[in-house]
């Protein structure tokens, strides 16, 4: 079974740019995650979405960041325009519809310069 | 925000060694689990106890829940290199999928 995908790997870029992540996550899994993880901390939620719908995105900068699953299986995850302290890994992770578990893909390193 | 606390921030054990570190949580909660993940890479799932069980084994893995506390603990028996990497504890409500993780323990098993 594959993984959860993401790319690319790593990035870097100058603040005020943009720049955006992708992920596909595991084939049939319903649900999909996006977190930001900075260095020294655990992961922190940004949005979650059901399908292609939107459950939670209570963290999310909306002013900067933005994100879309259009057919209910990839997505992207923009930022726009970047700043020094969104440098971080953004963690991809998905699980199937009603799951406990989150399989996580490898991550985008993103440094912001 | 982070859930959870964990302590030690970090560890340093020998091979062959036990490895034990503690999560504290603030909220009720319906489960919690603890992740690895190694330097570079994303997070694995180790281990869910639910929150009507106070502990629950997997292999090497030891995981205690104590509600009243707000506080589980991992314990890594018999620990080897491949096990350095750092530990994270997350915890889910009741009805909600989103997970909120602590801020993790650095792990180093030297040889």
């Amino acid at each position: 079974e594959a993984g959860v995908a993401q790319s690319p790997r790593y990035k870097i870029i100058e603040k005020r740019q943009s720049v955006a992540f992708w992920c596909n996550p595991i084939s049939g899994h319903a649900t999909l995650y996006w977190y930001q993880q900075i260095l020294g901390q655990g992961p922190k939620l940004l949005i979650q979405f059901q399908n292609n719908g939107v459950v939670d995105d209570s963290q999310l900068p909306k002013d900067r960041f933005s994100a879309e699953r259009l057919k209910g299986v990839d997505s992207t995850l923009k930022i726009q325009p970047a700043k020094l302290e969104d440098s971080a890994v953004y963690l991809c992770a998905s699980s199937p519809a009603g799951g406990n578990i989150q399989y996580f893909g490898a991550g985008t390193r993103l440094s912001v310069l | 925000s982070q859930q959870g606390e964990e302590d030690p921030q970090a560890l340093s054990i020998q091979e062959g060694e036990n490895a034990t570190m503690n999560c504290s949580y603030k909220t009720s909660i319906n489960n919690l689990q603890w992740y690895r993940q190694n330097s570079g890479r994303g997070l694995v799932h180790l281990i869910l106890i639910r929150s009507n069980e106070r502990e629950k084994h997997s292999g090497r893995l030891r995981v205690t829940l104590d509600t009243s506390k707000k506080s589980s603990s991992l314990l890594i028996t018999a620990s080897r290199a491949a096990d350095t990497a750092s530990y994270f504890c997350a915890t889910d409500a009741y009805l909600a999928s989103k997970l909120t993780f602590g801020t993790g323990t650095r792990l180093q098993v030297t040889l």
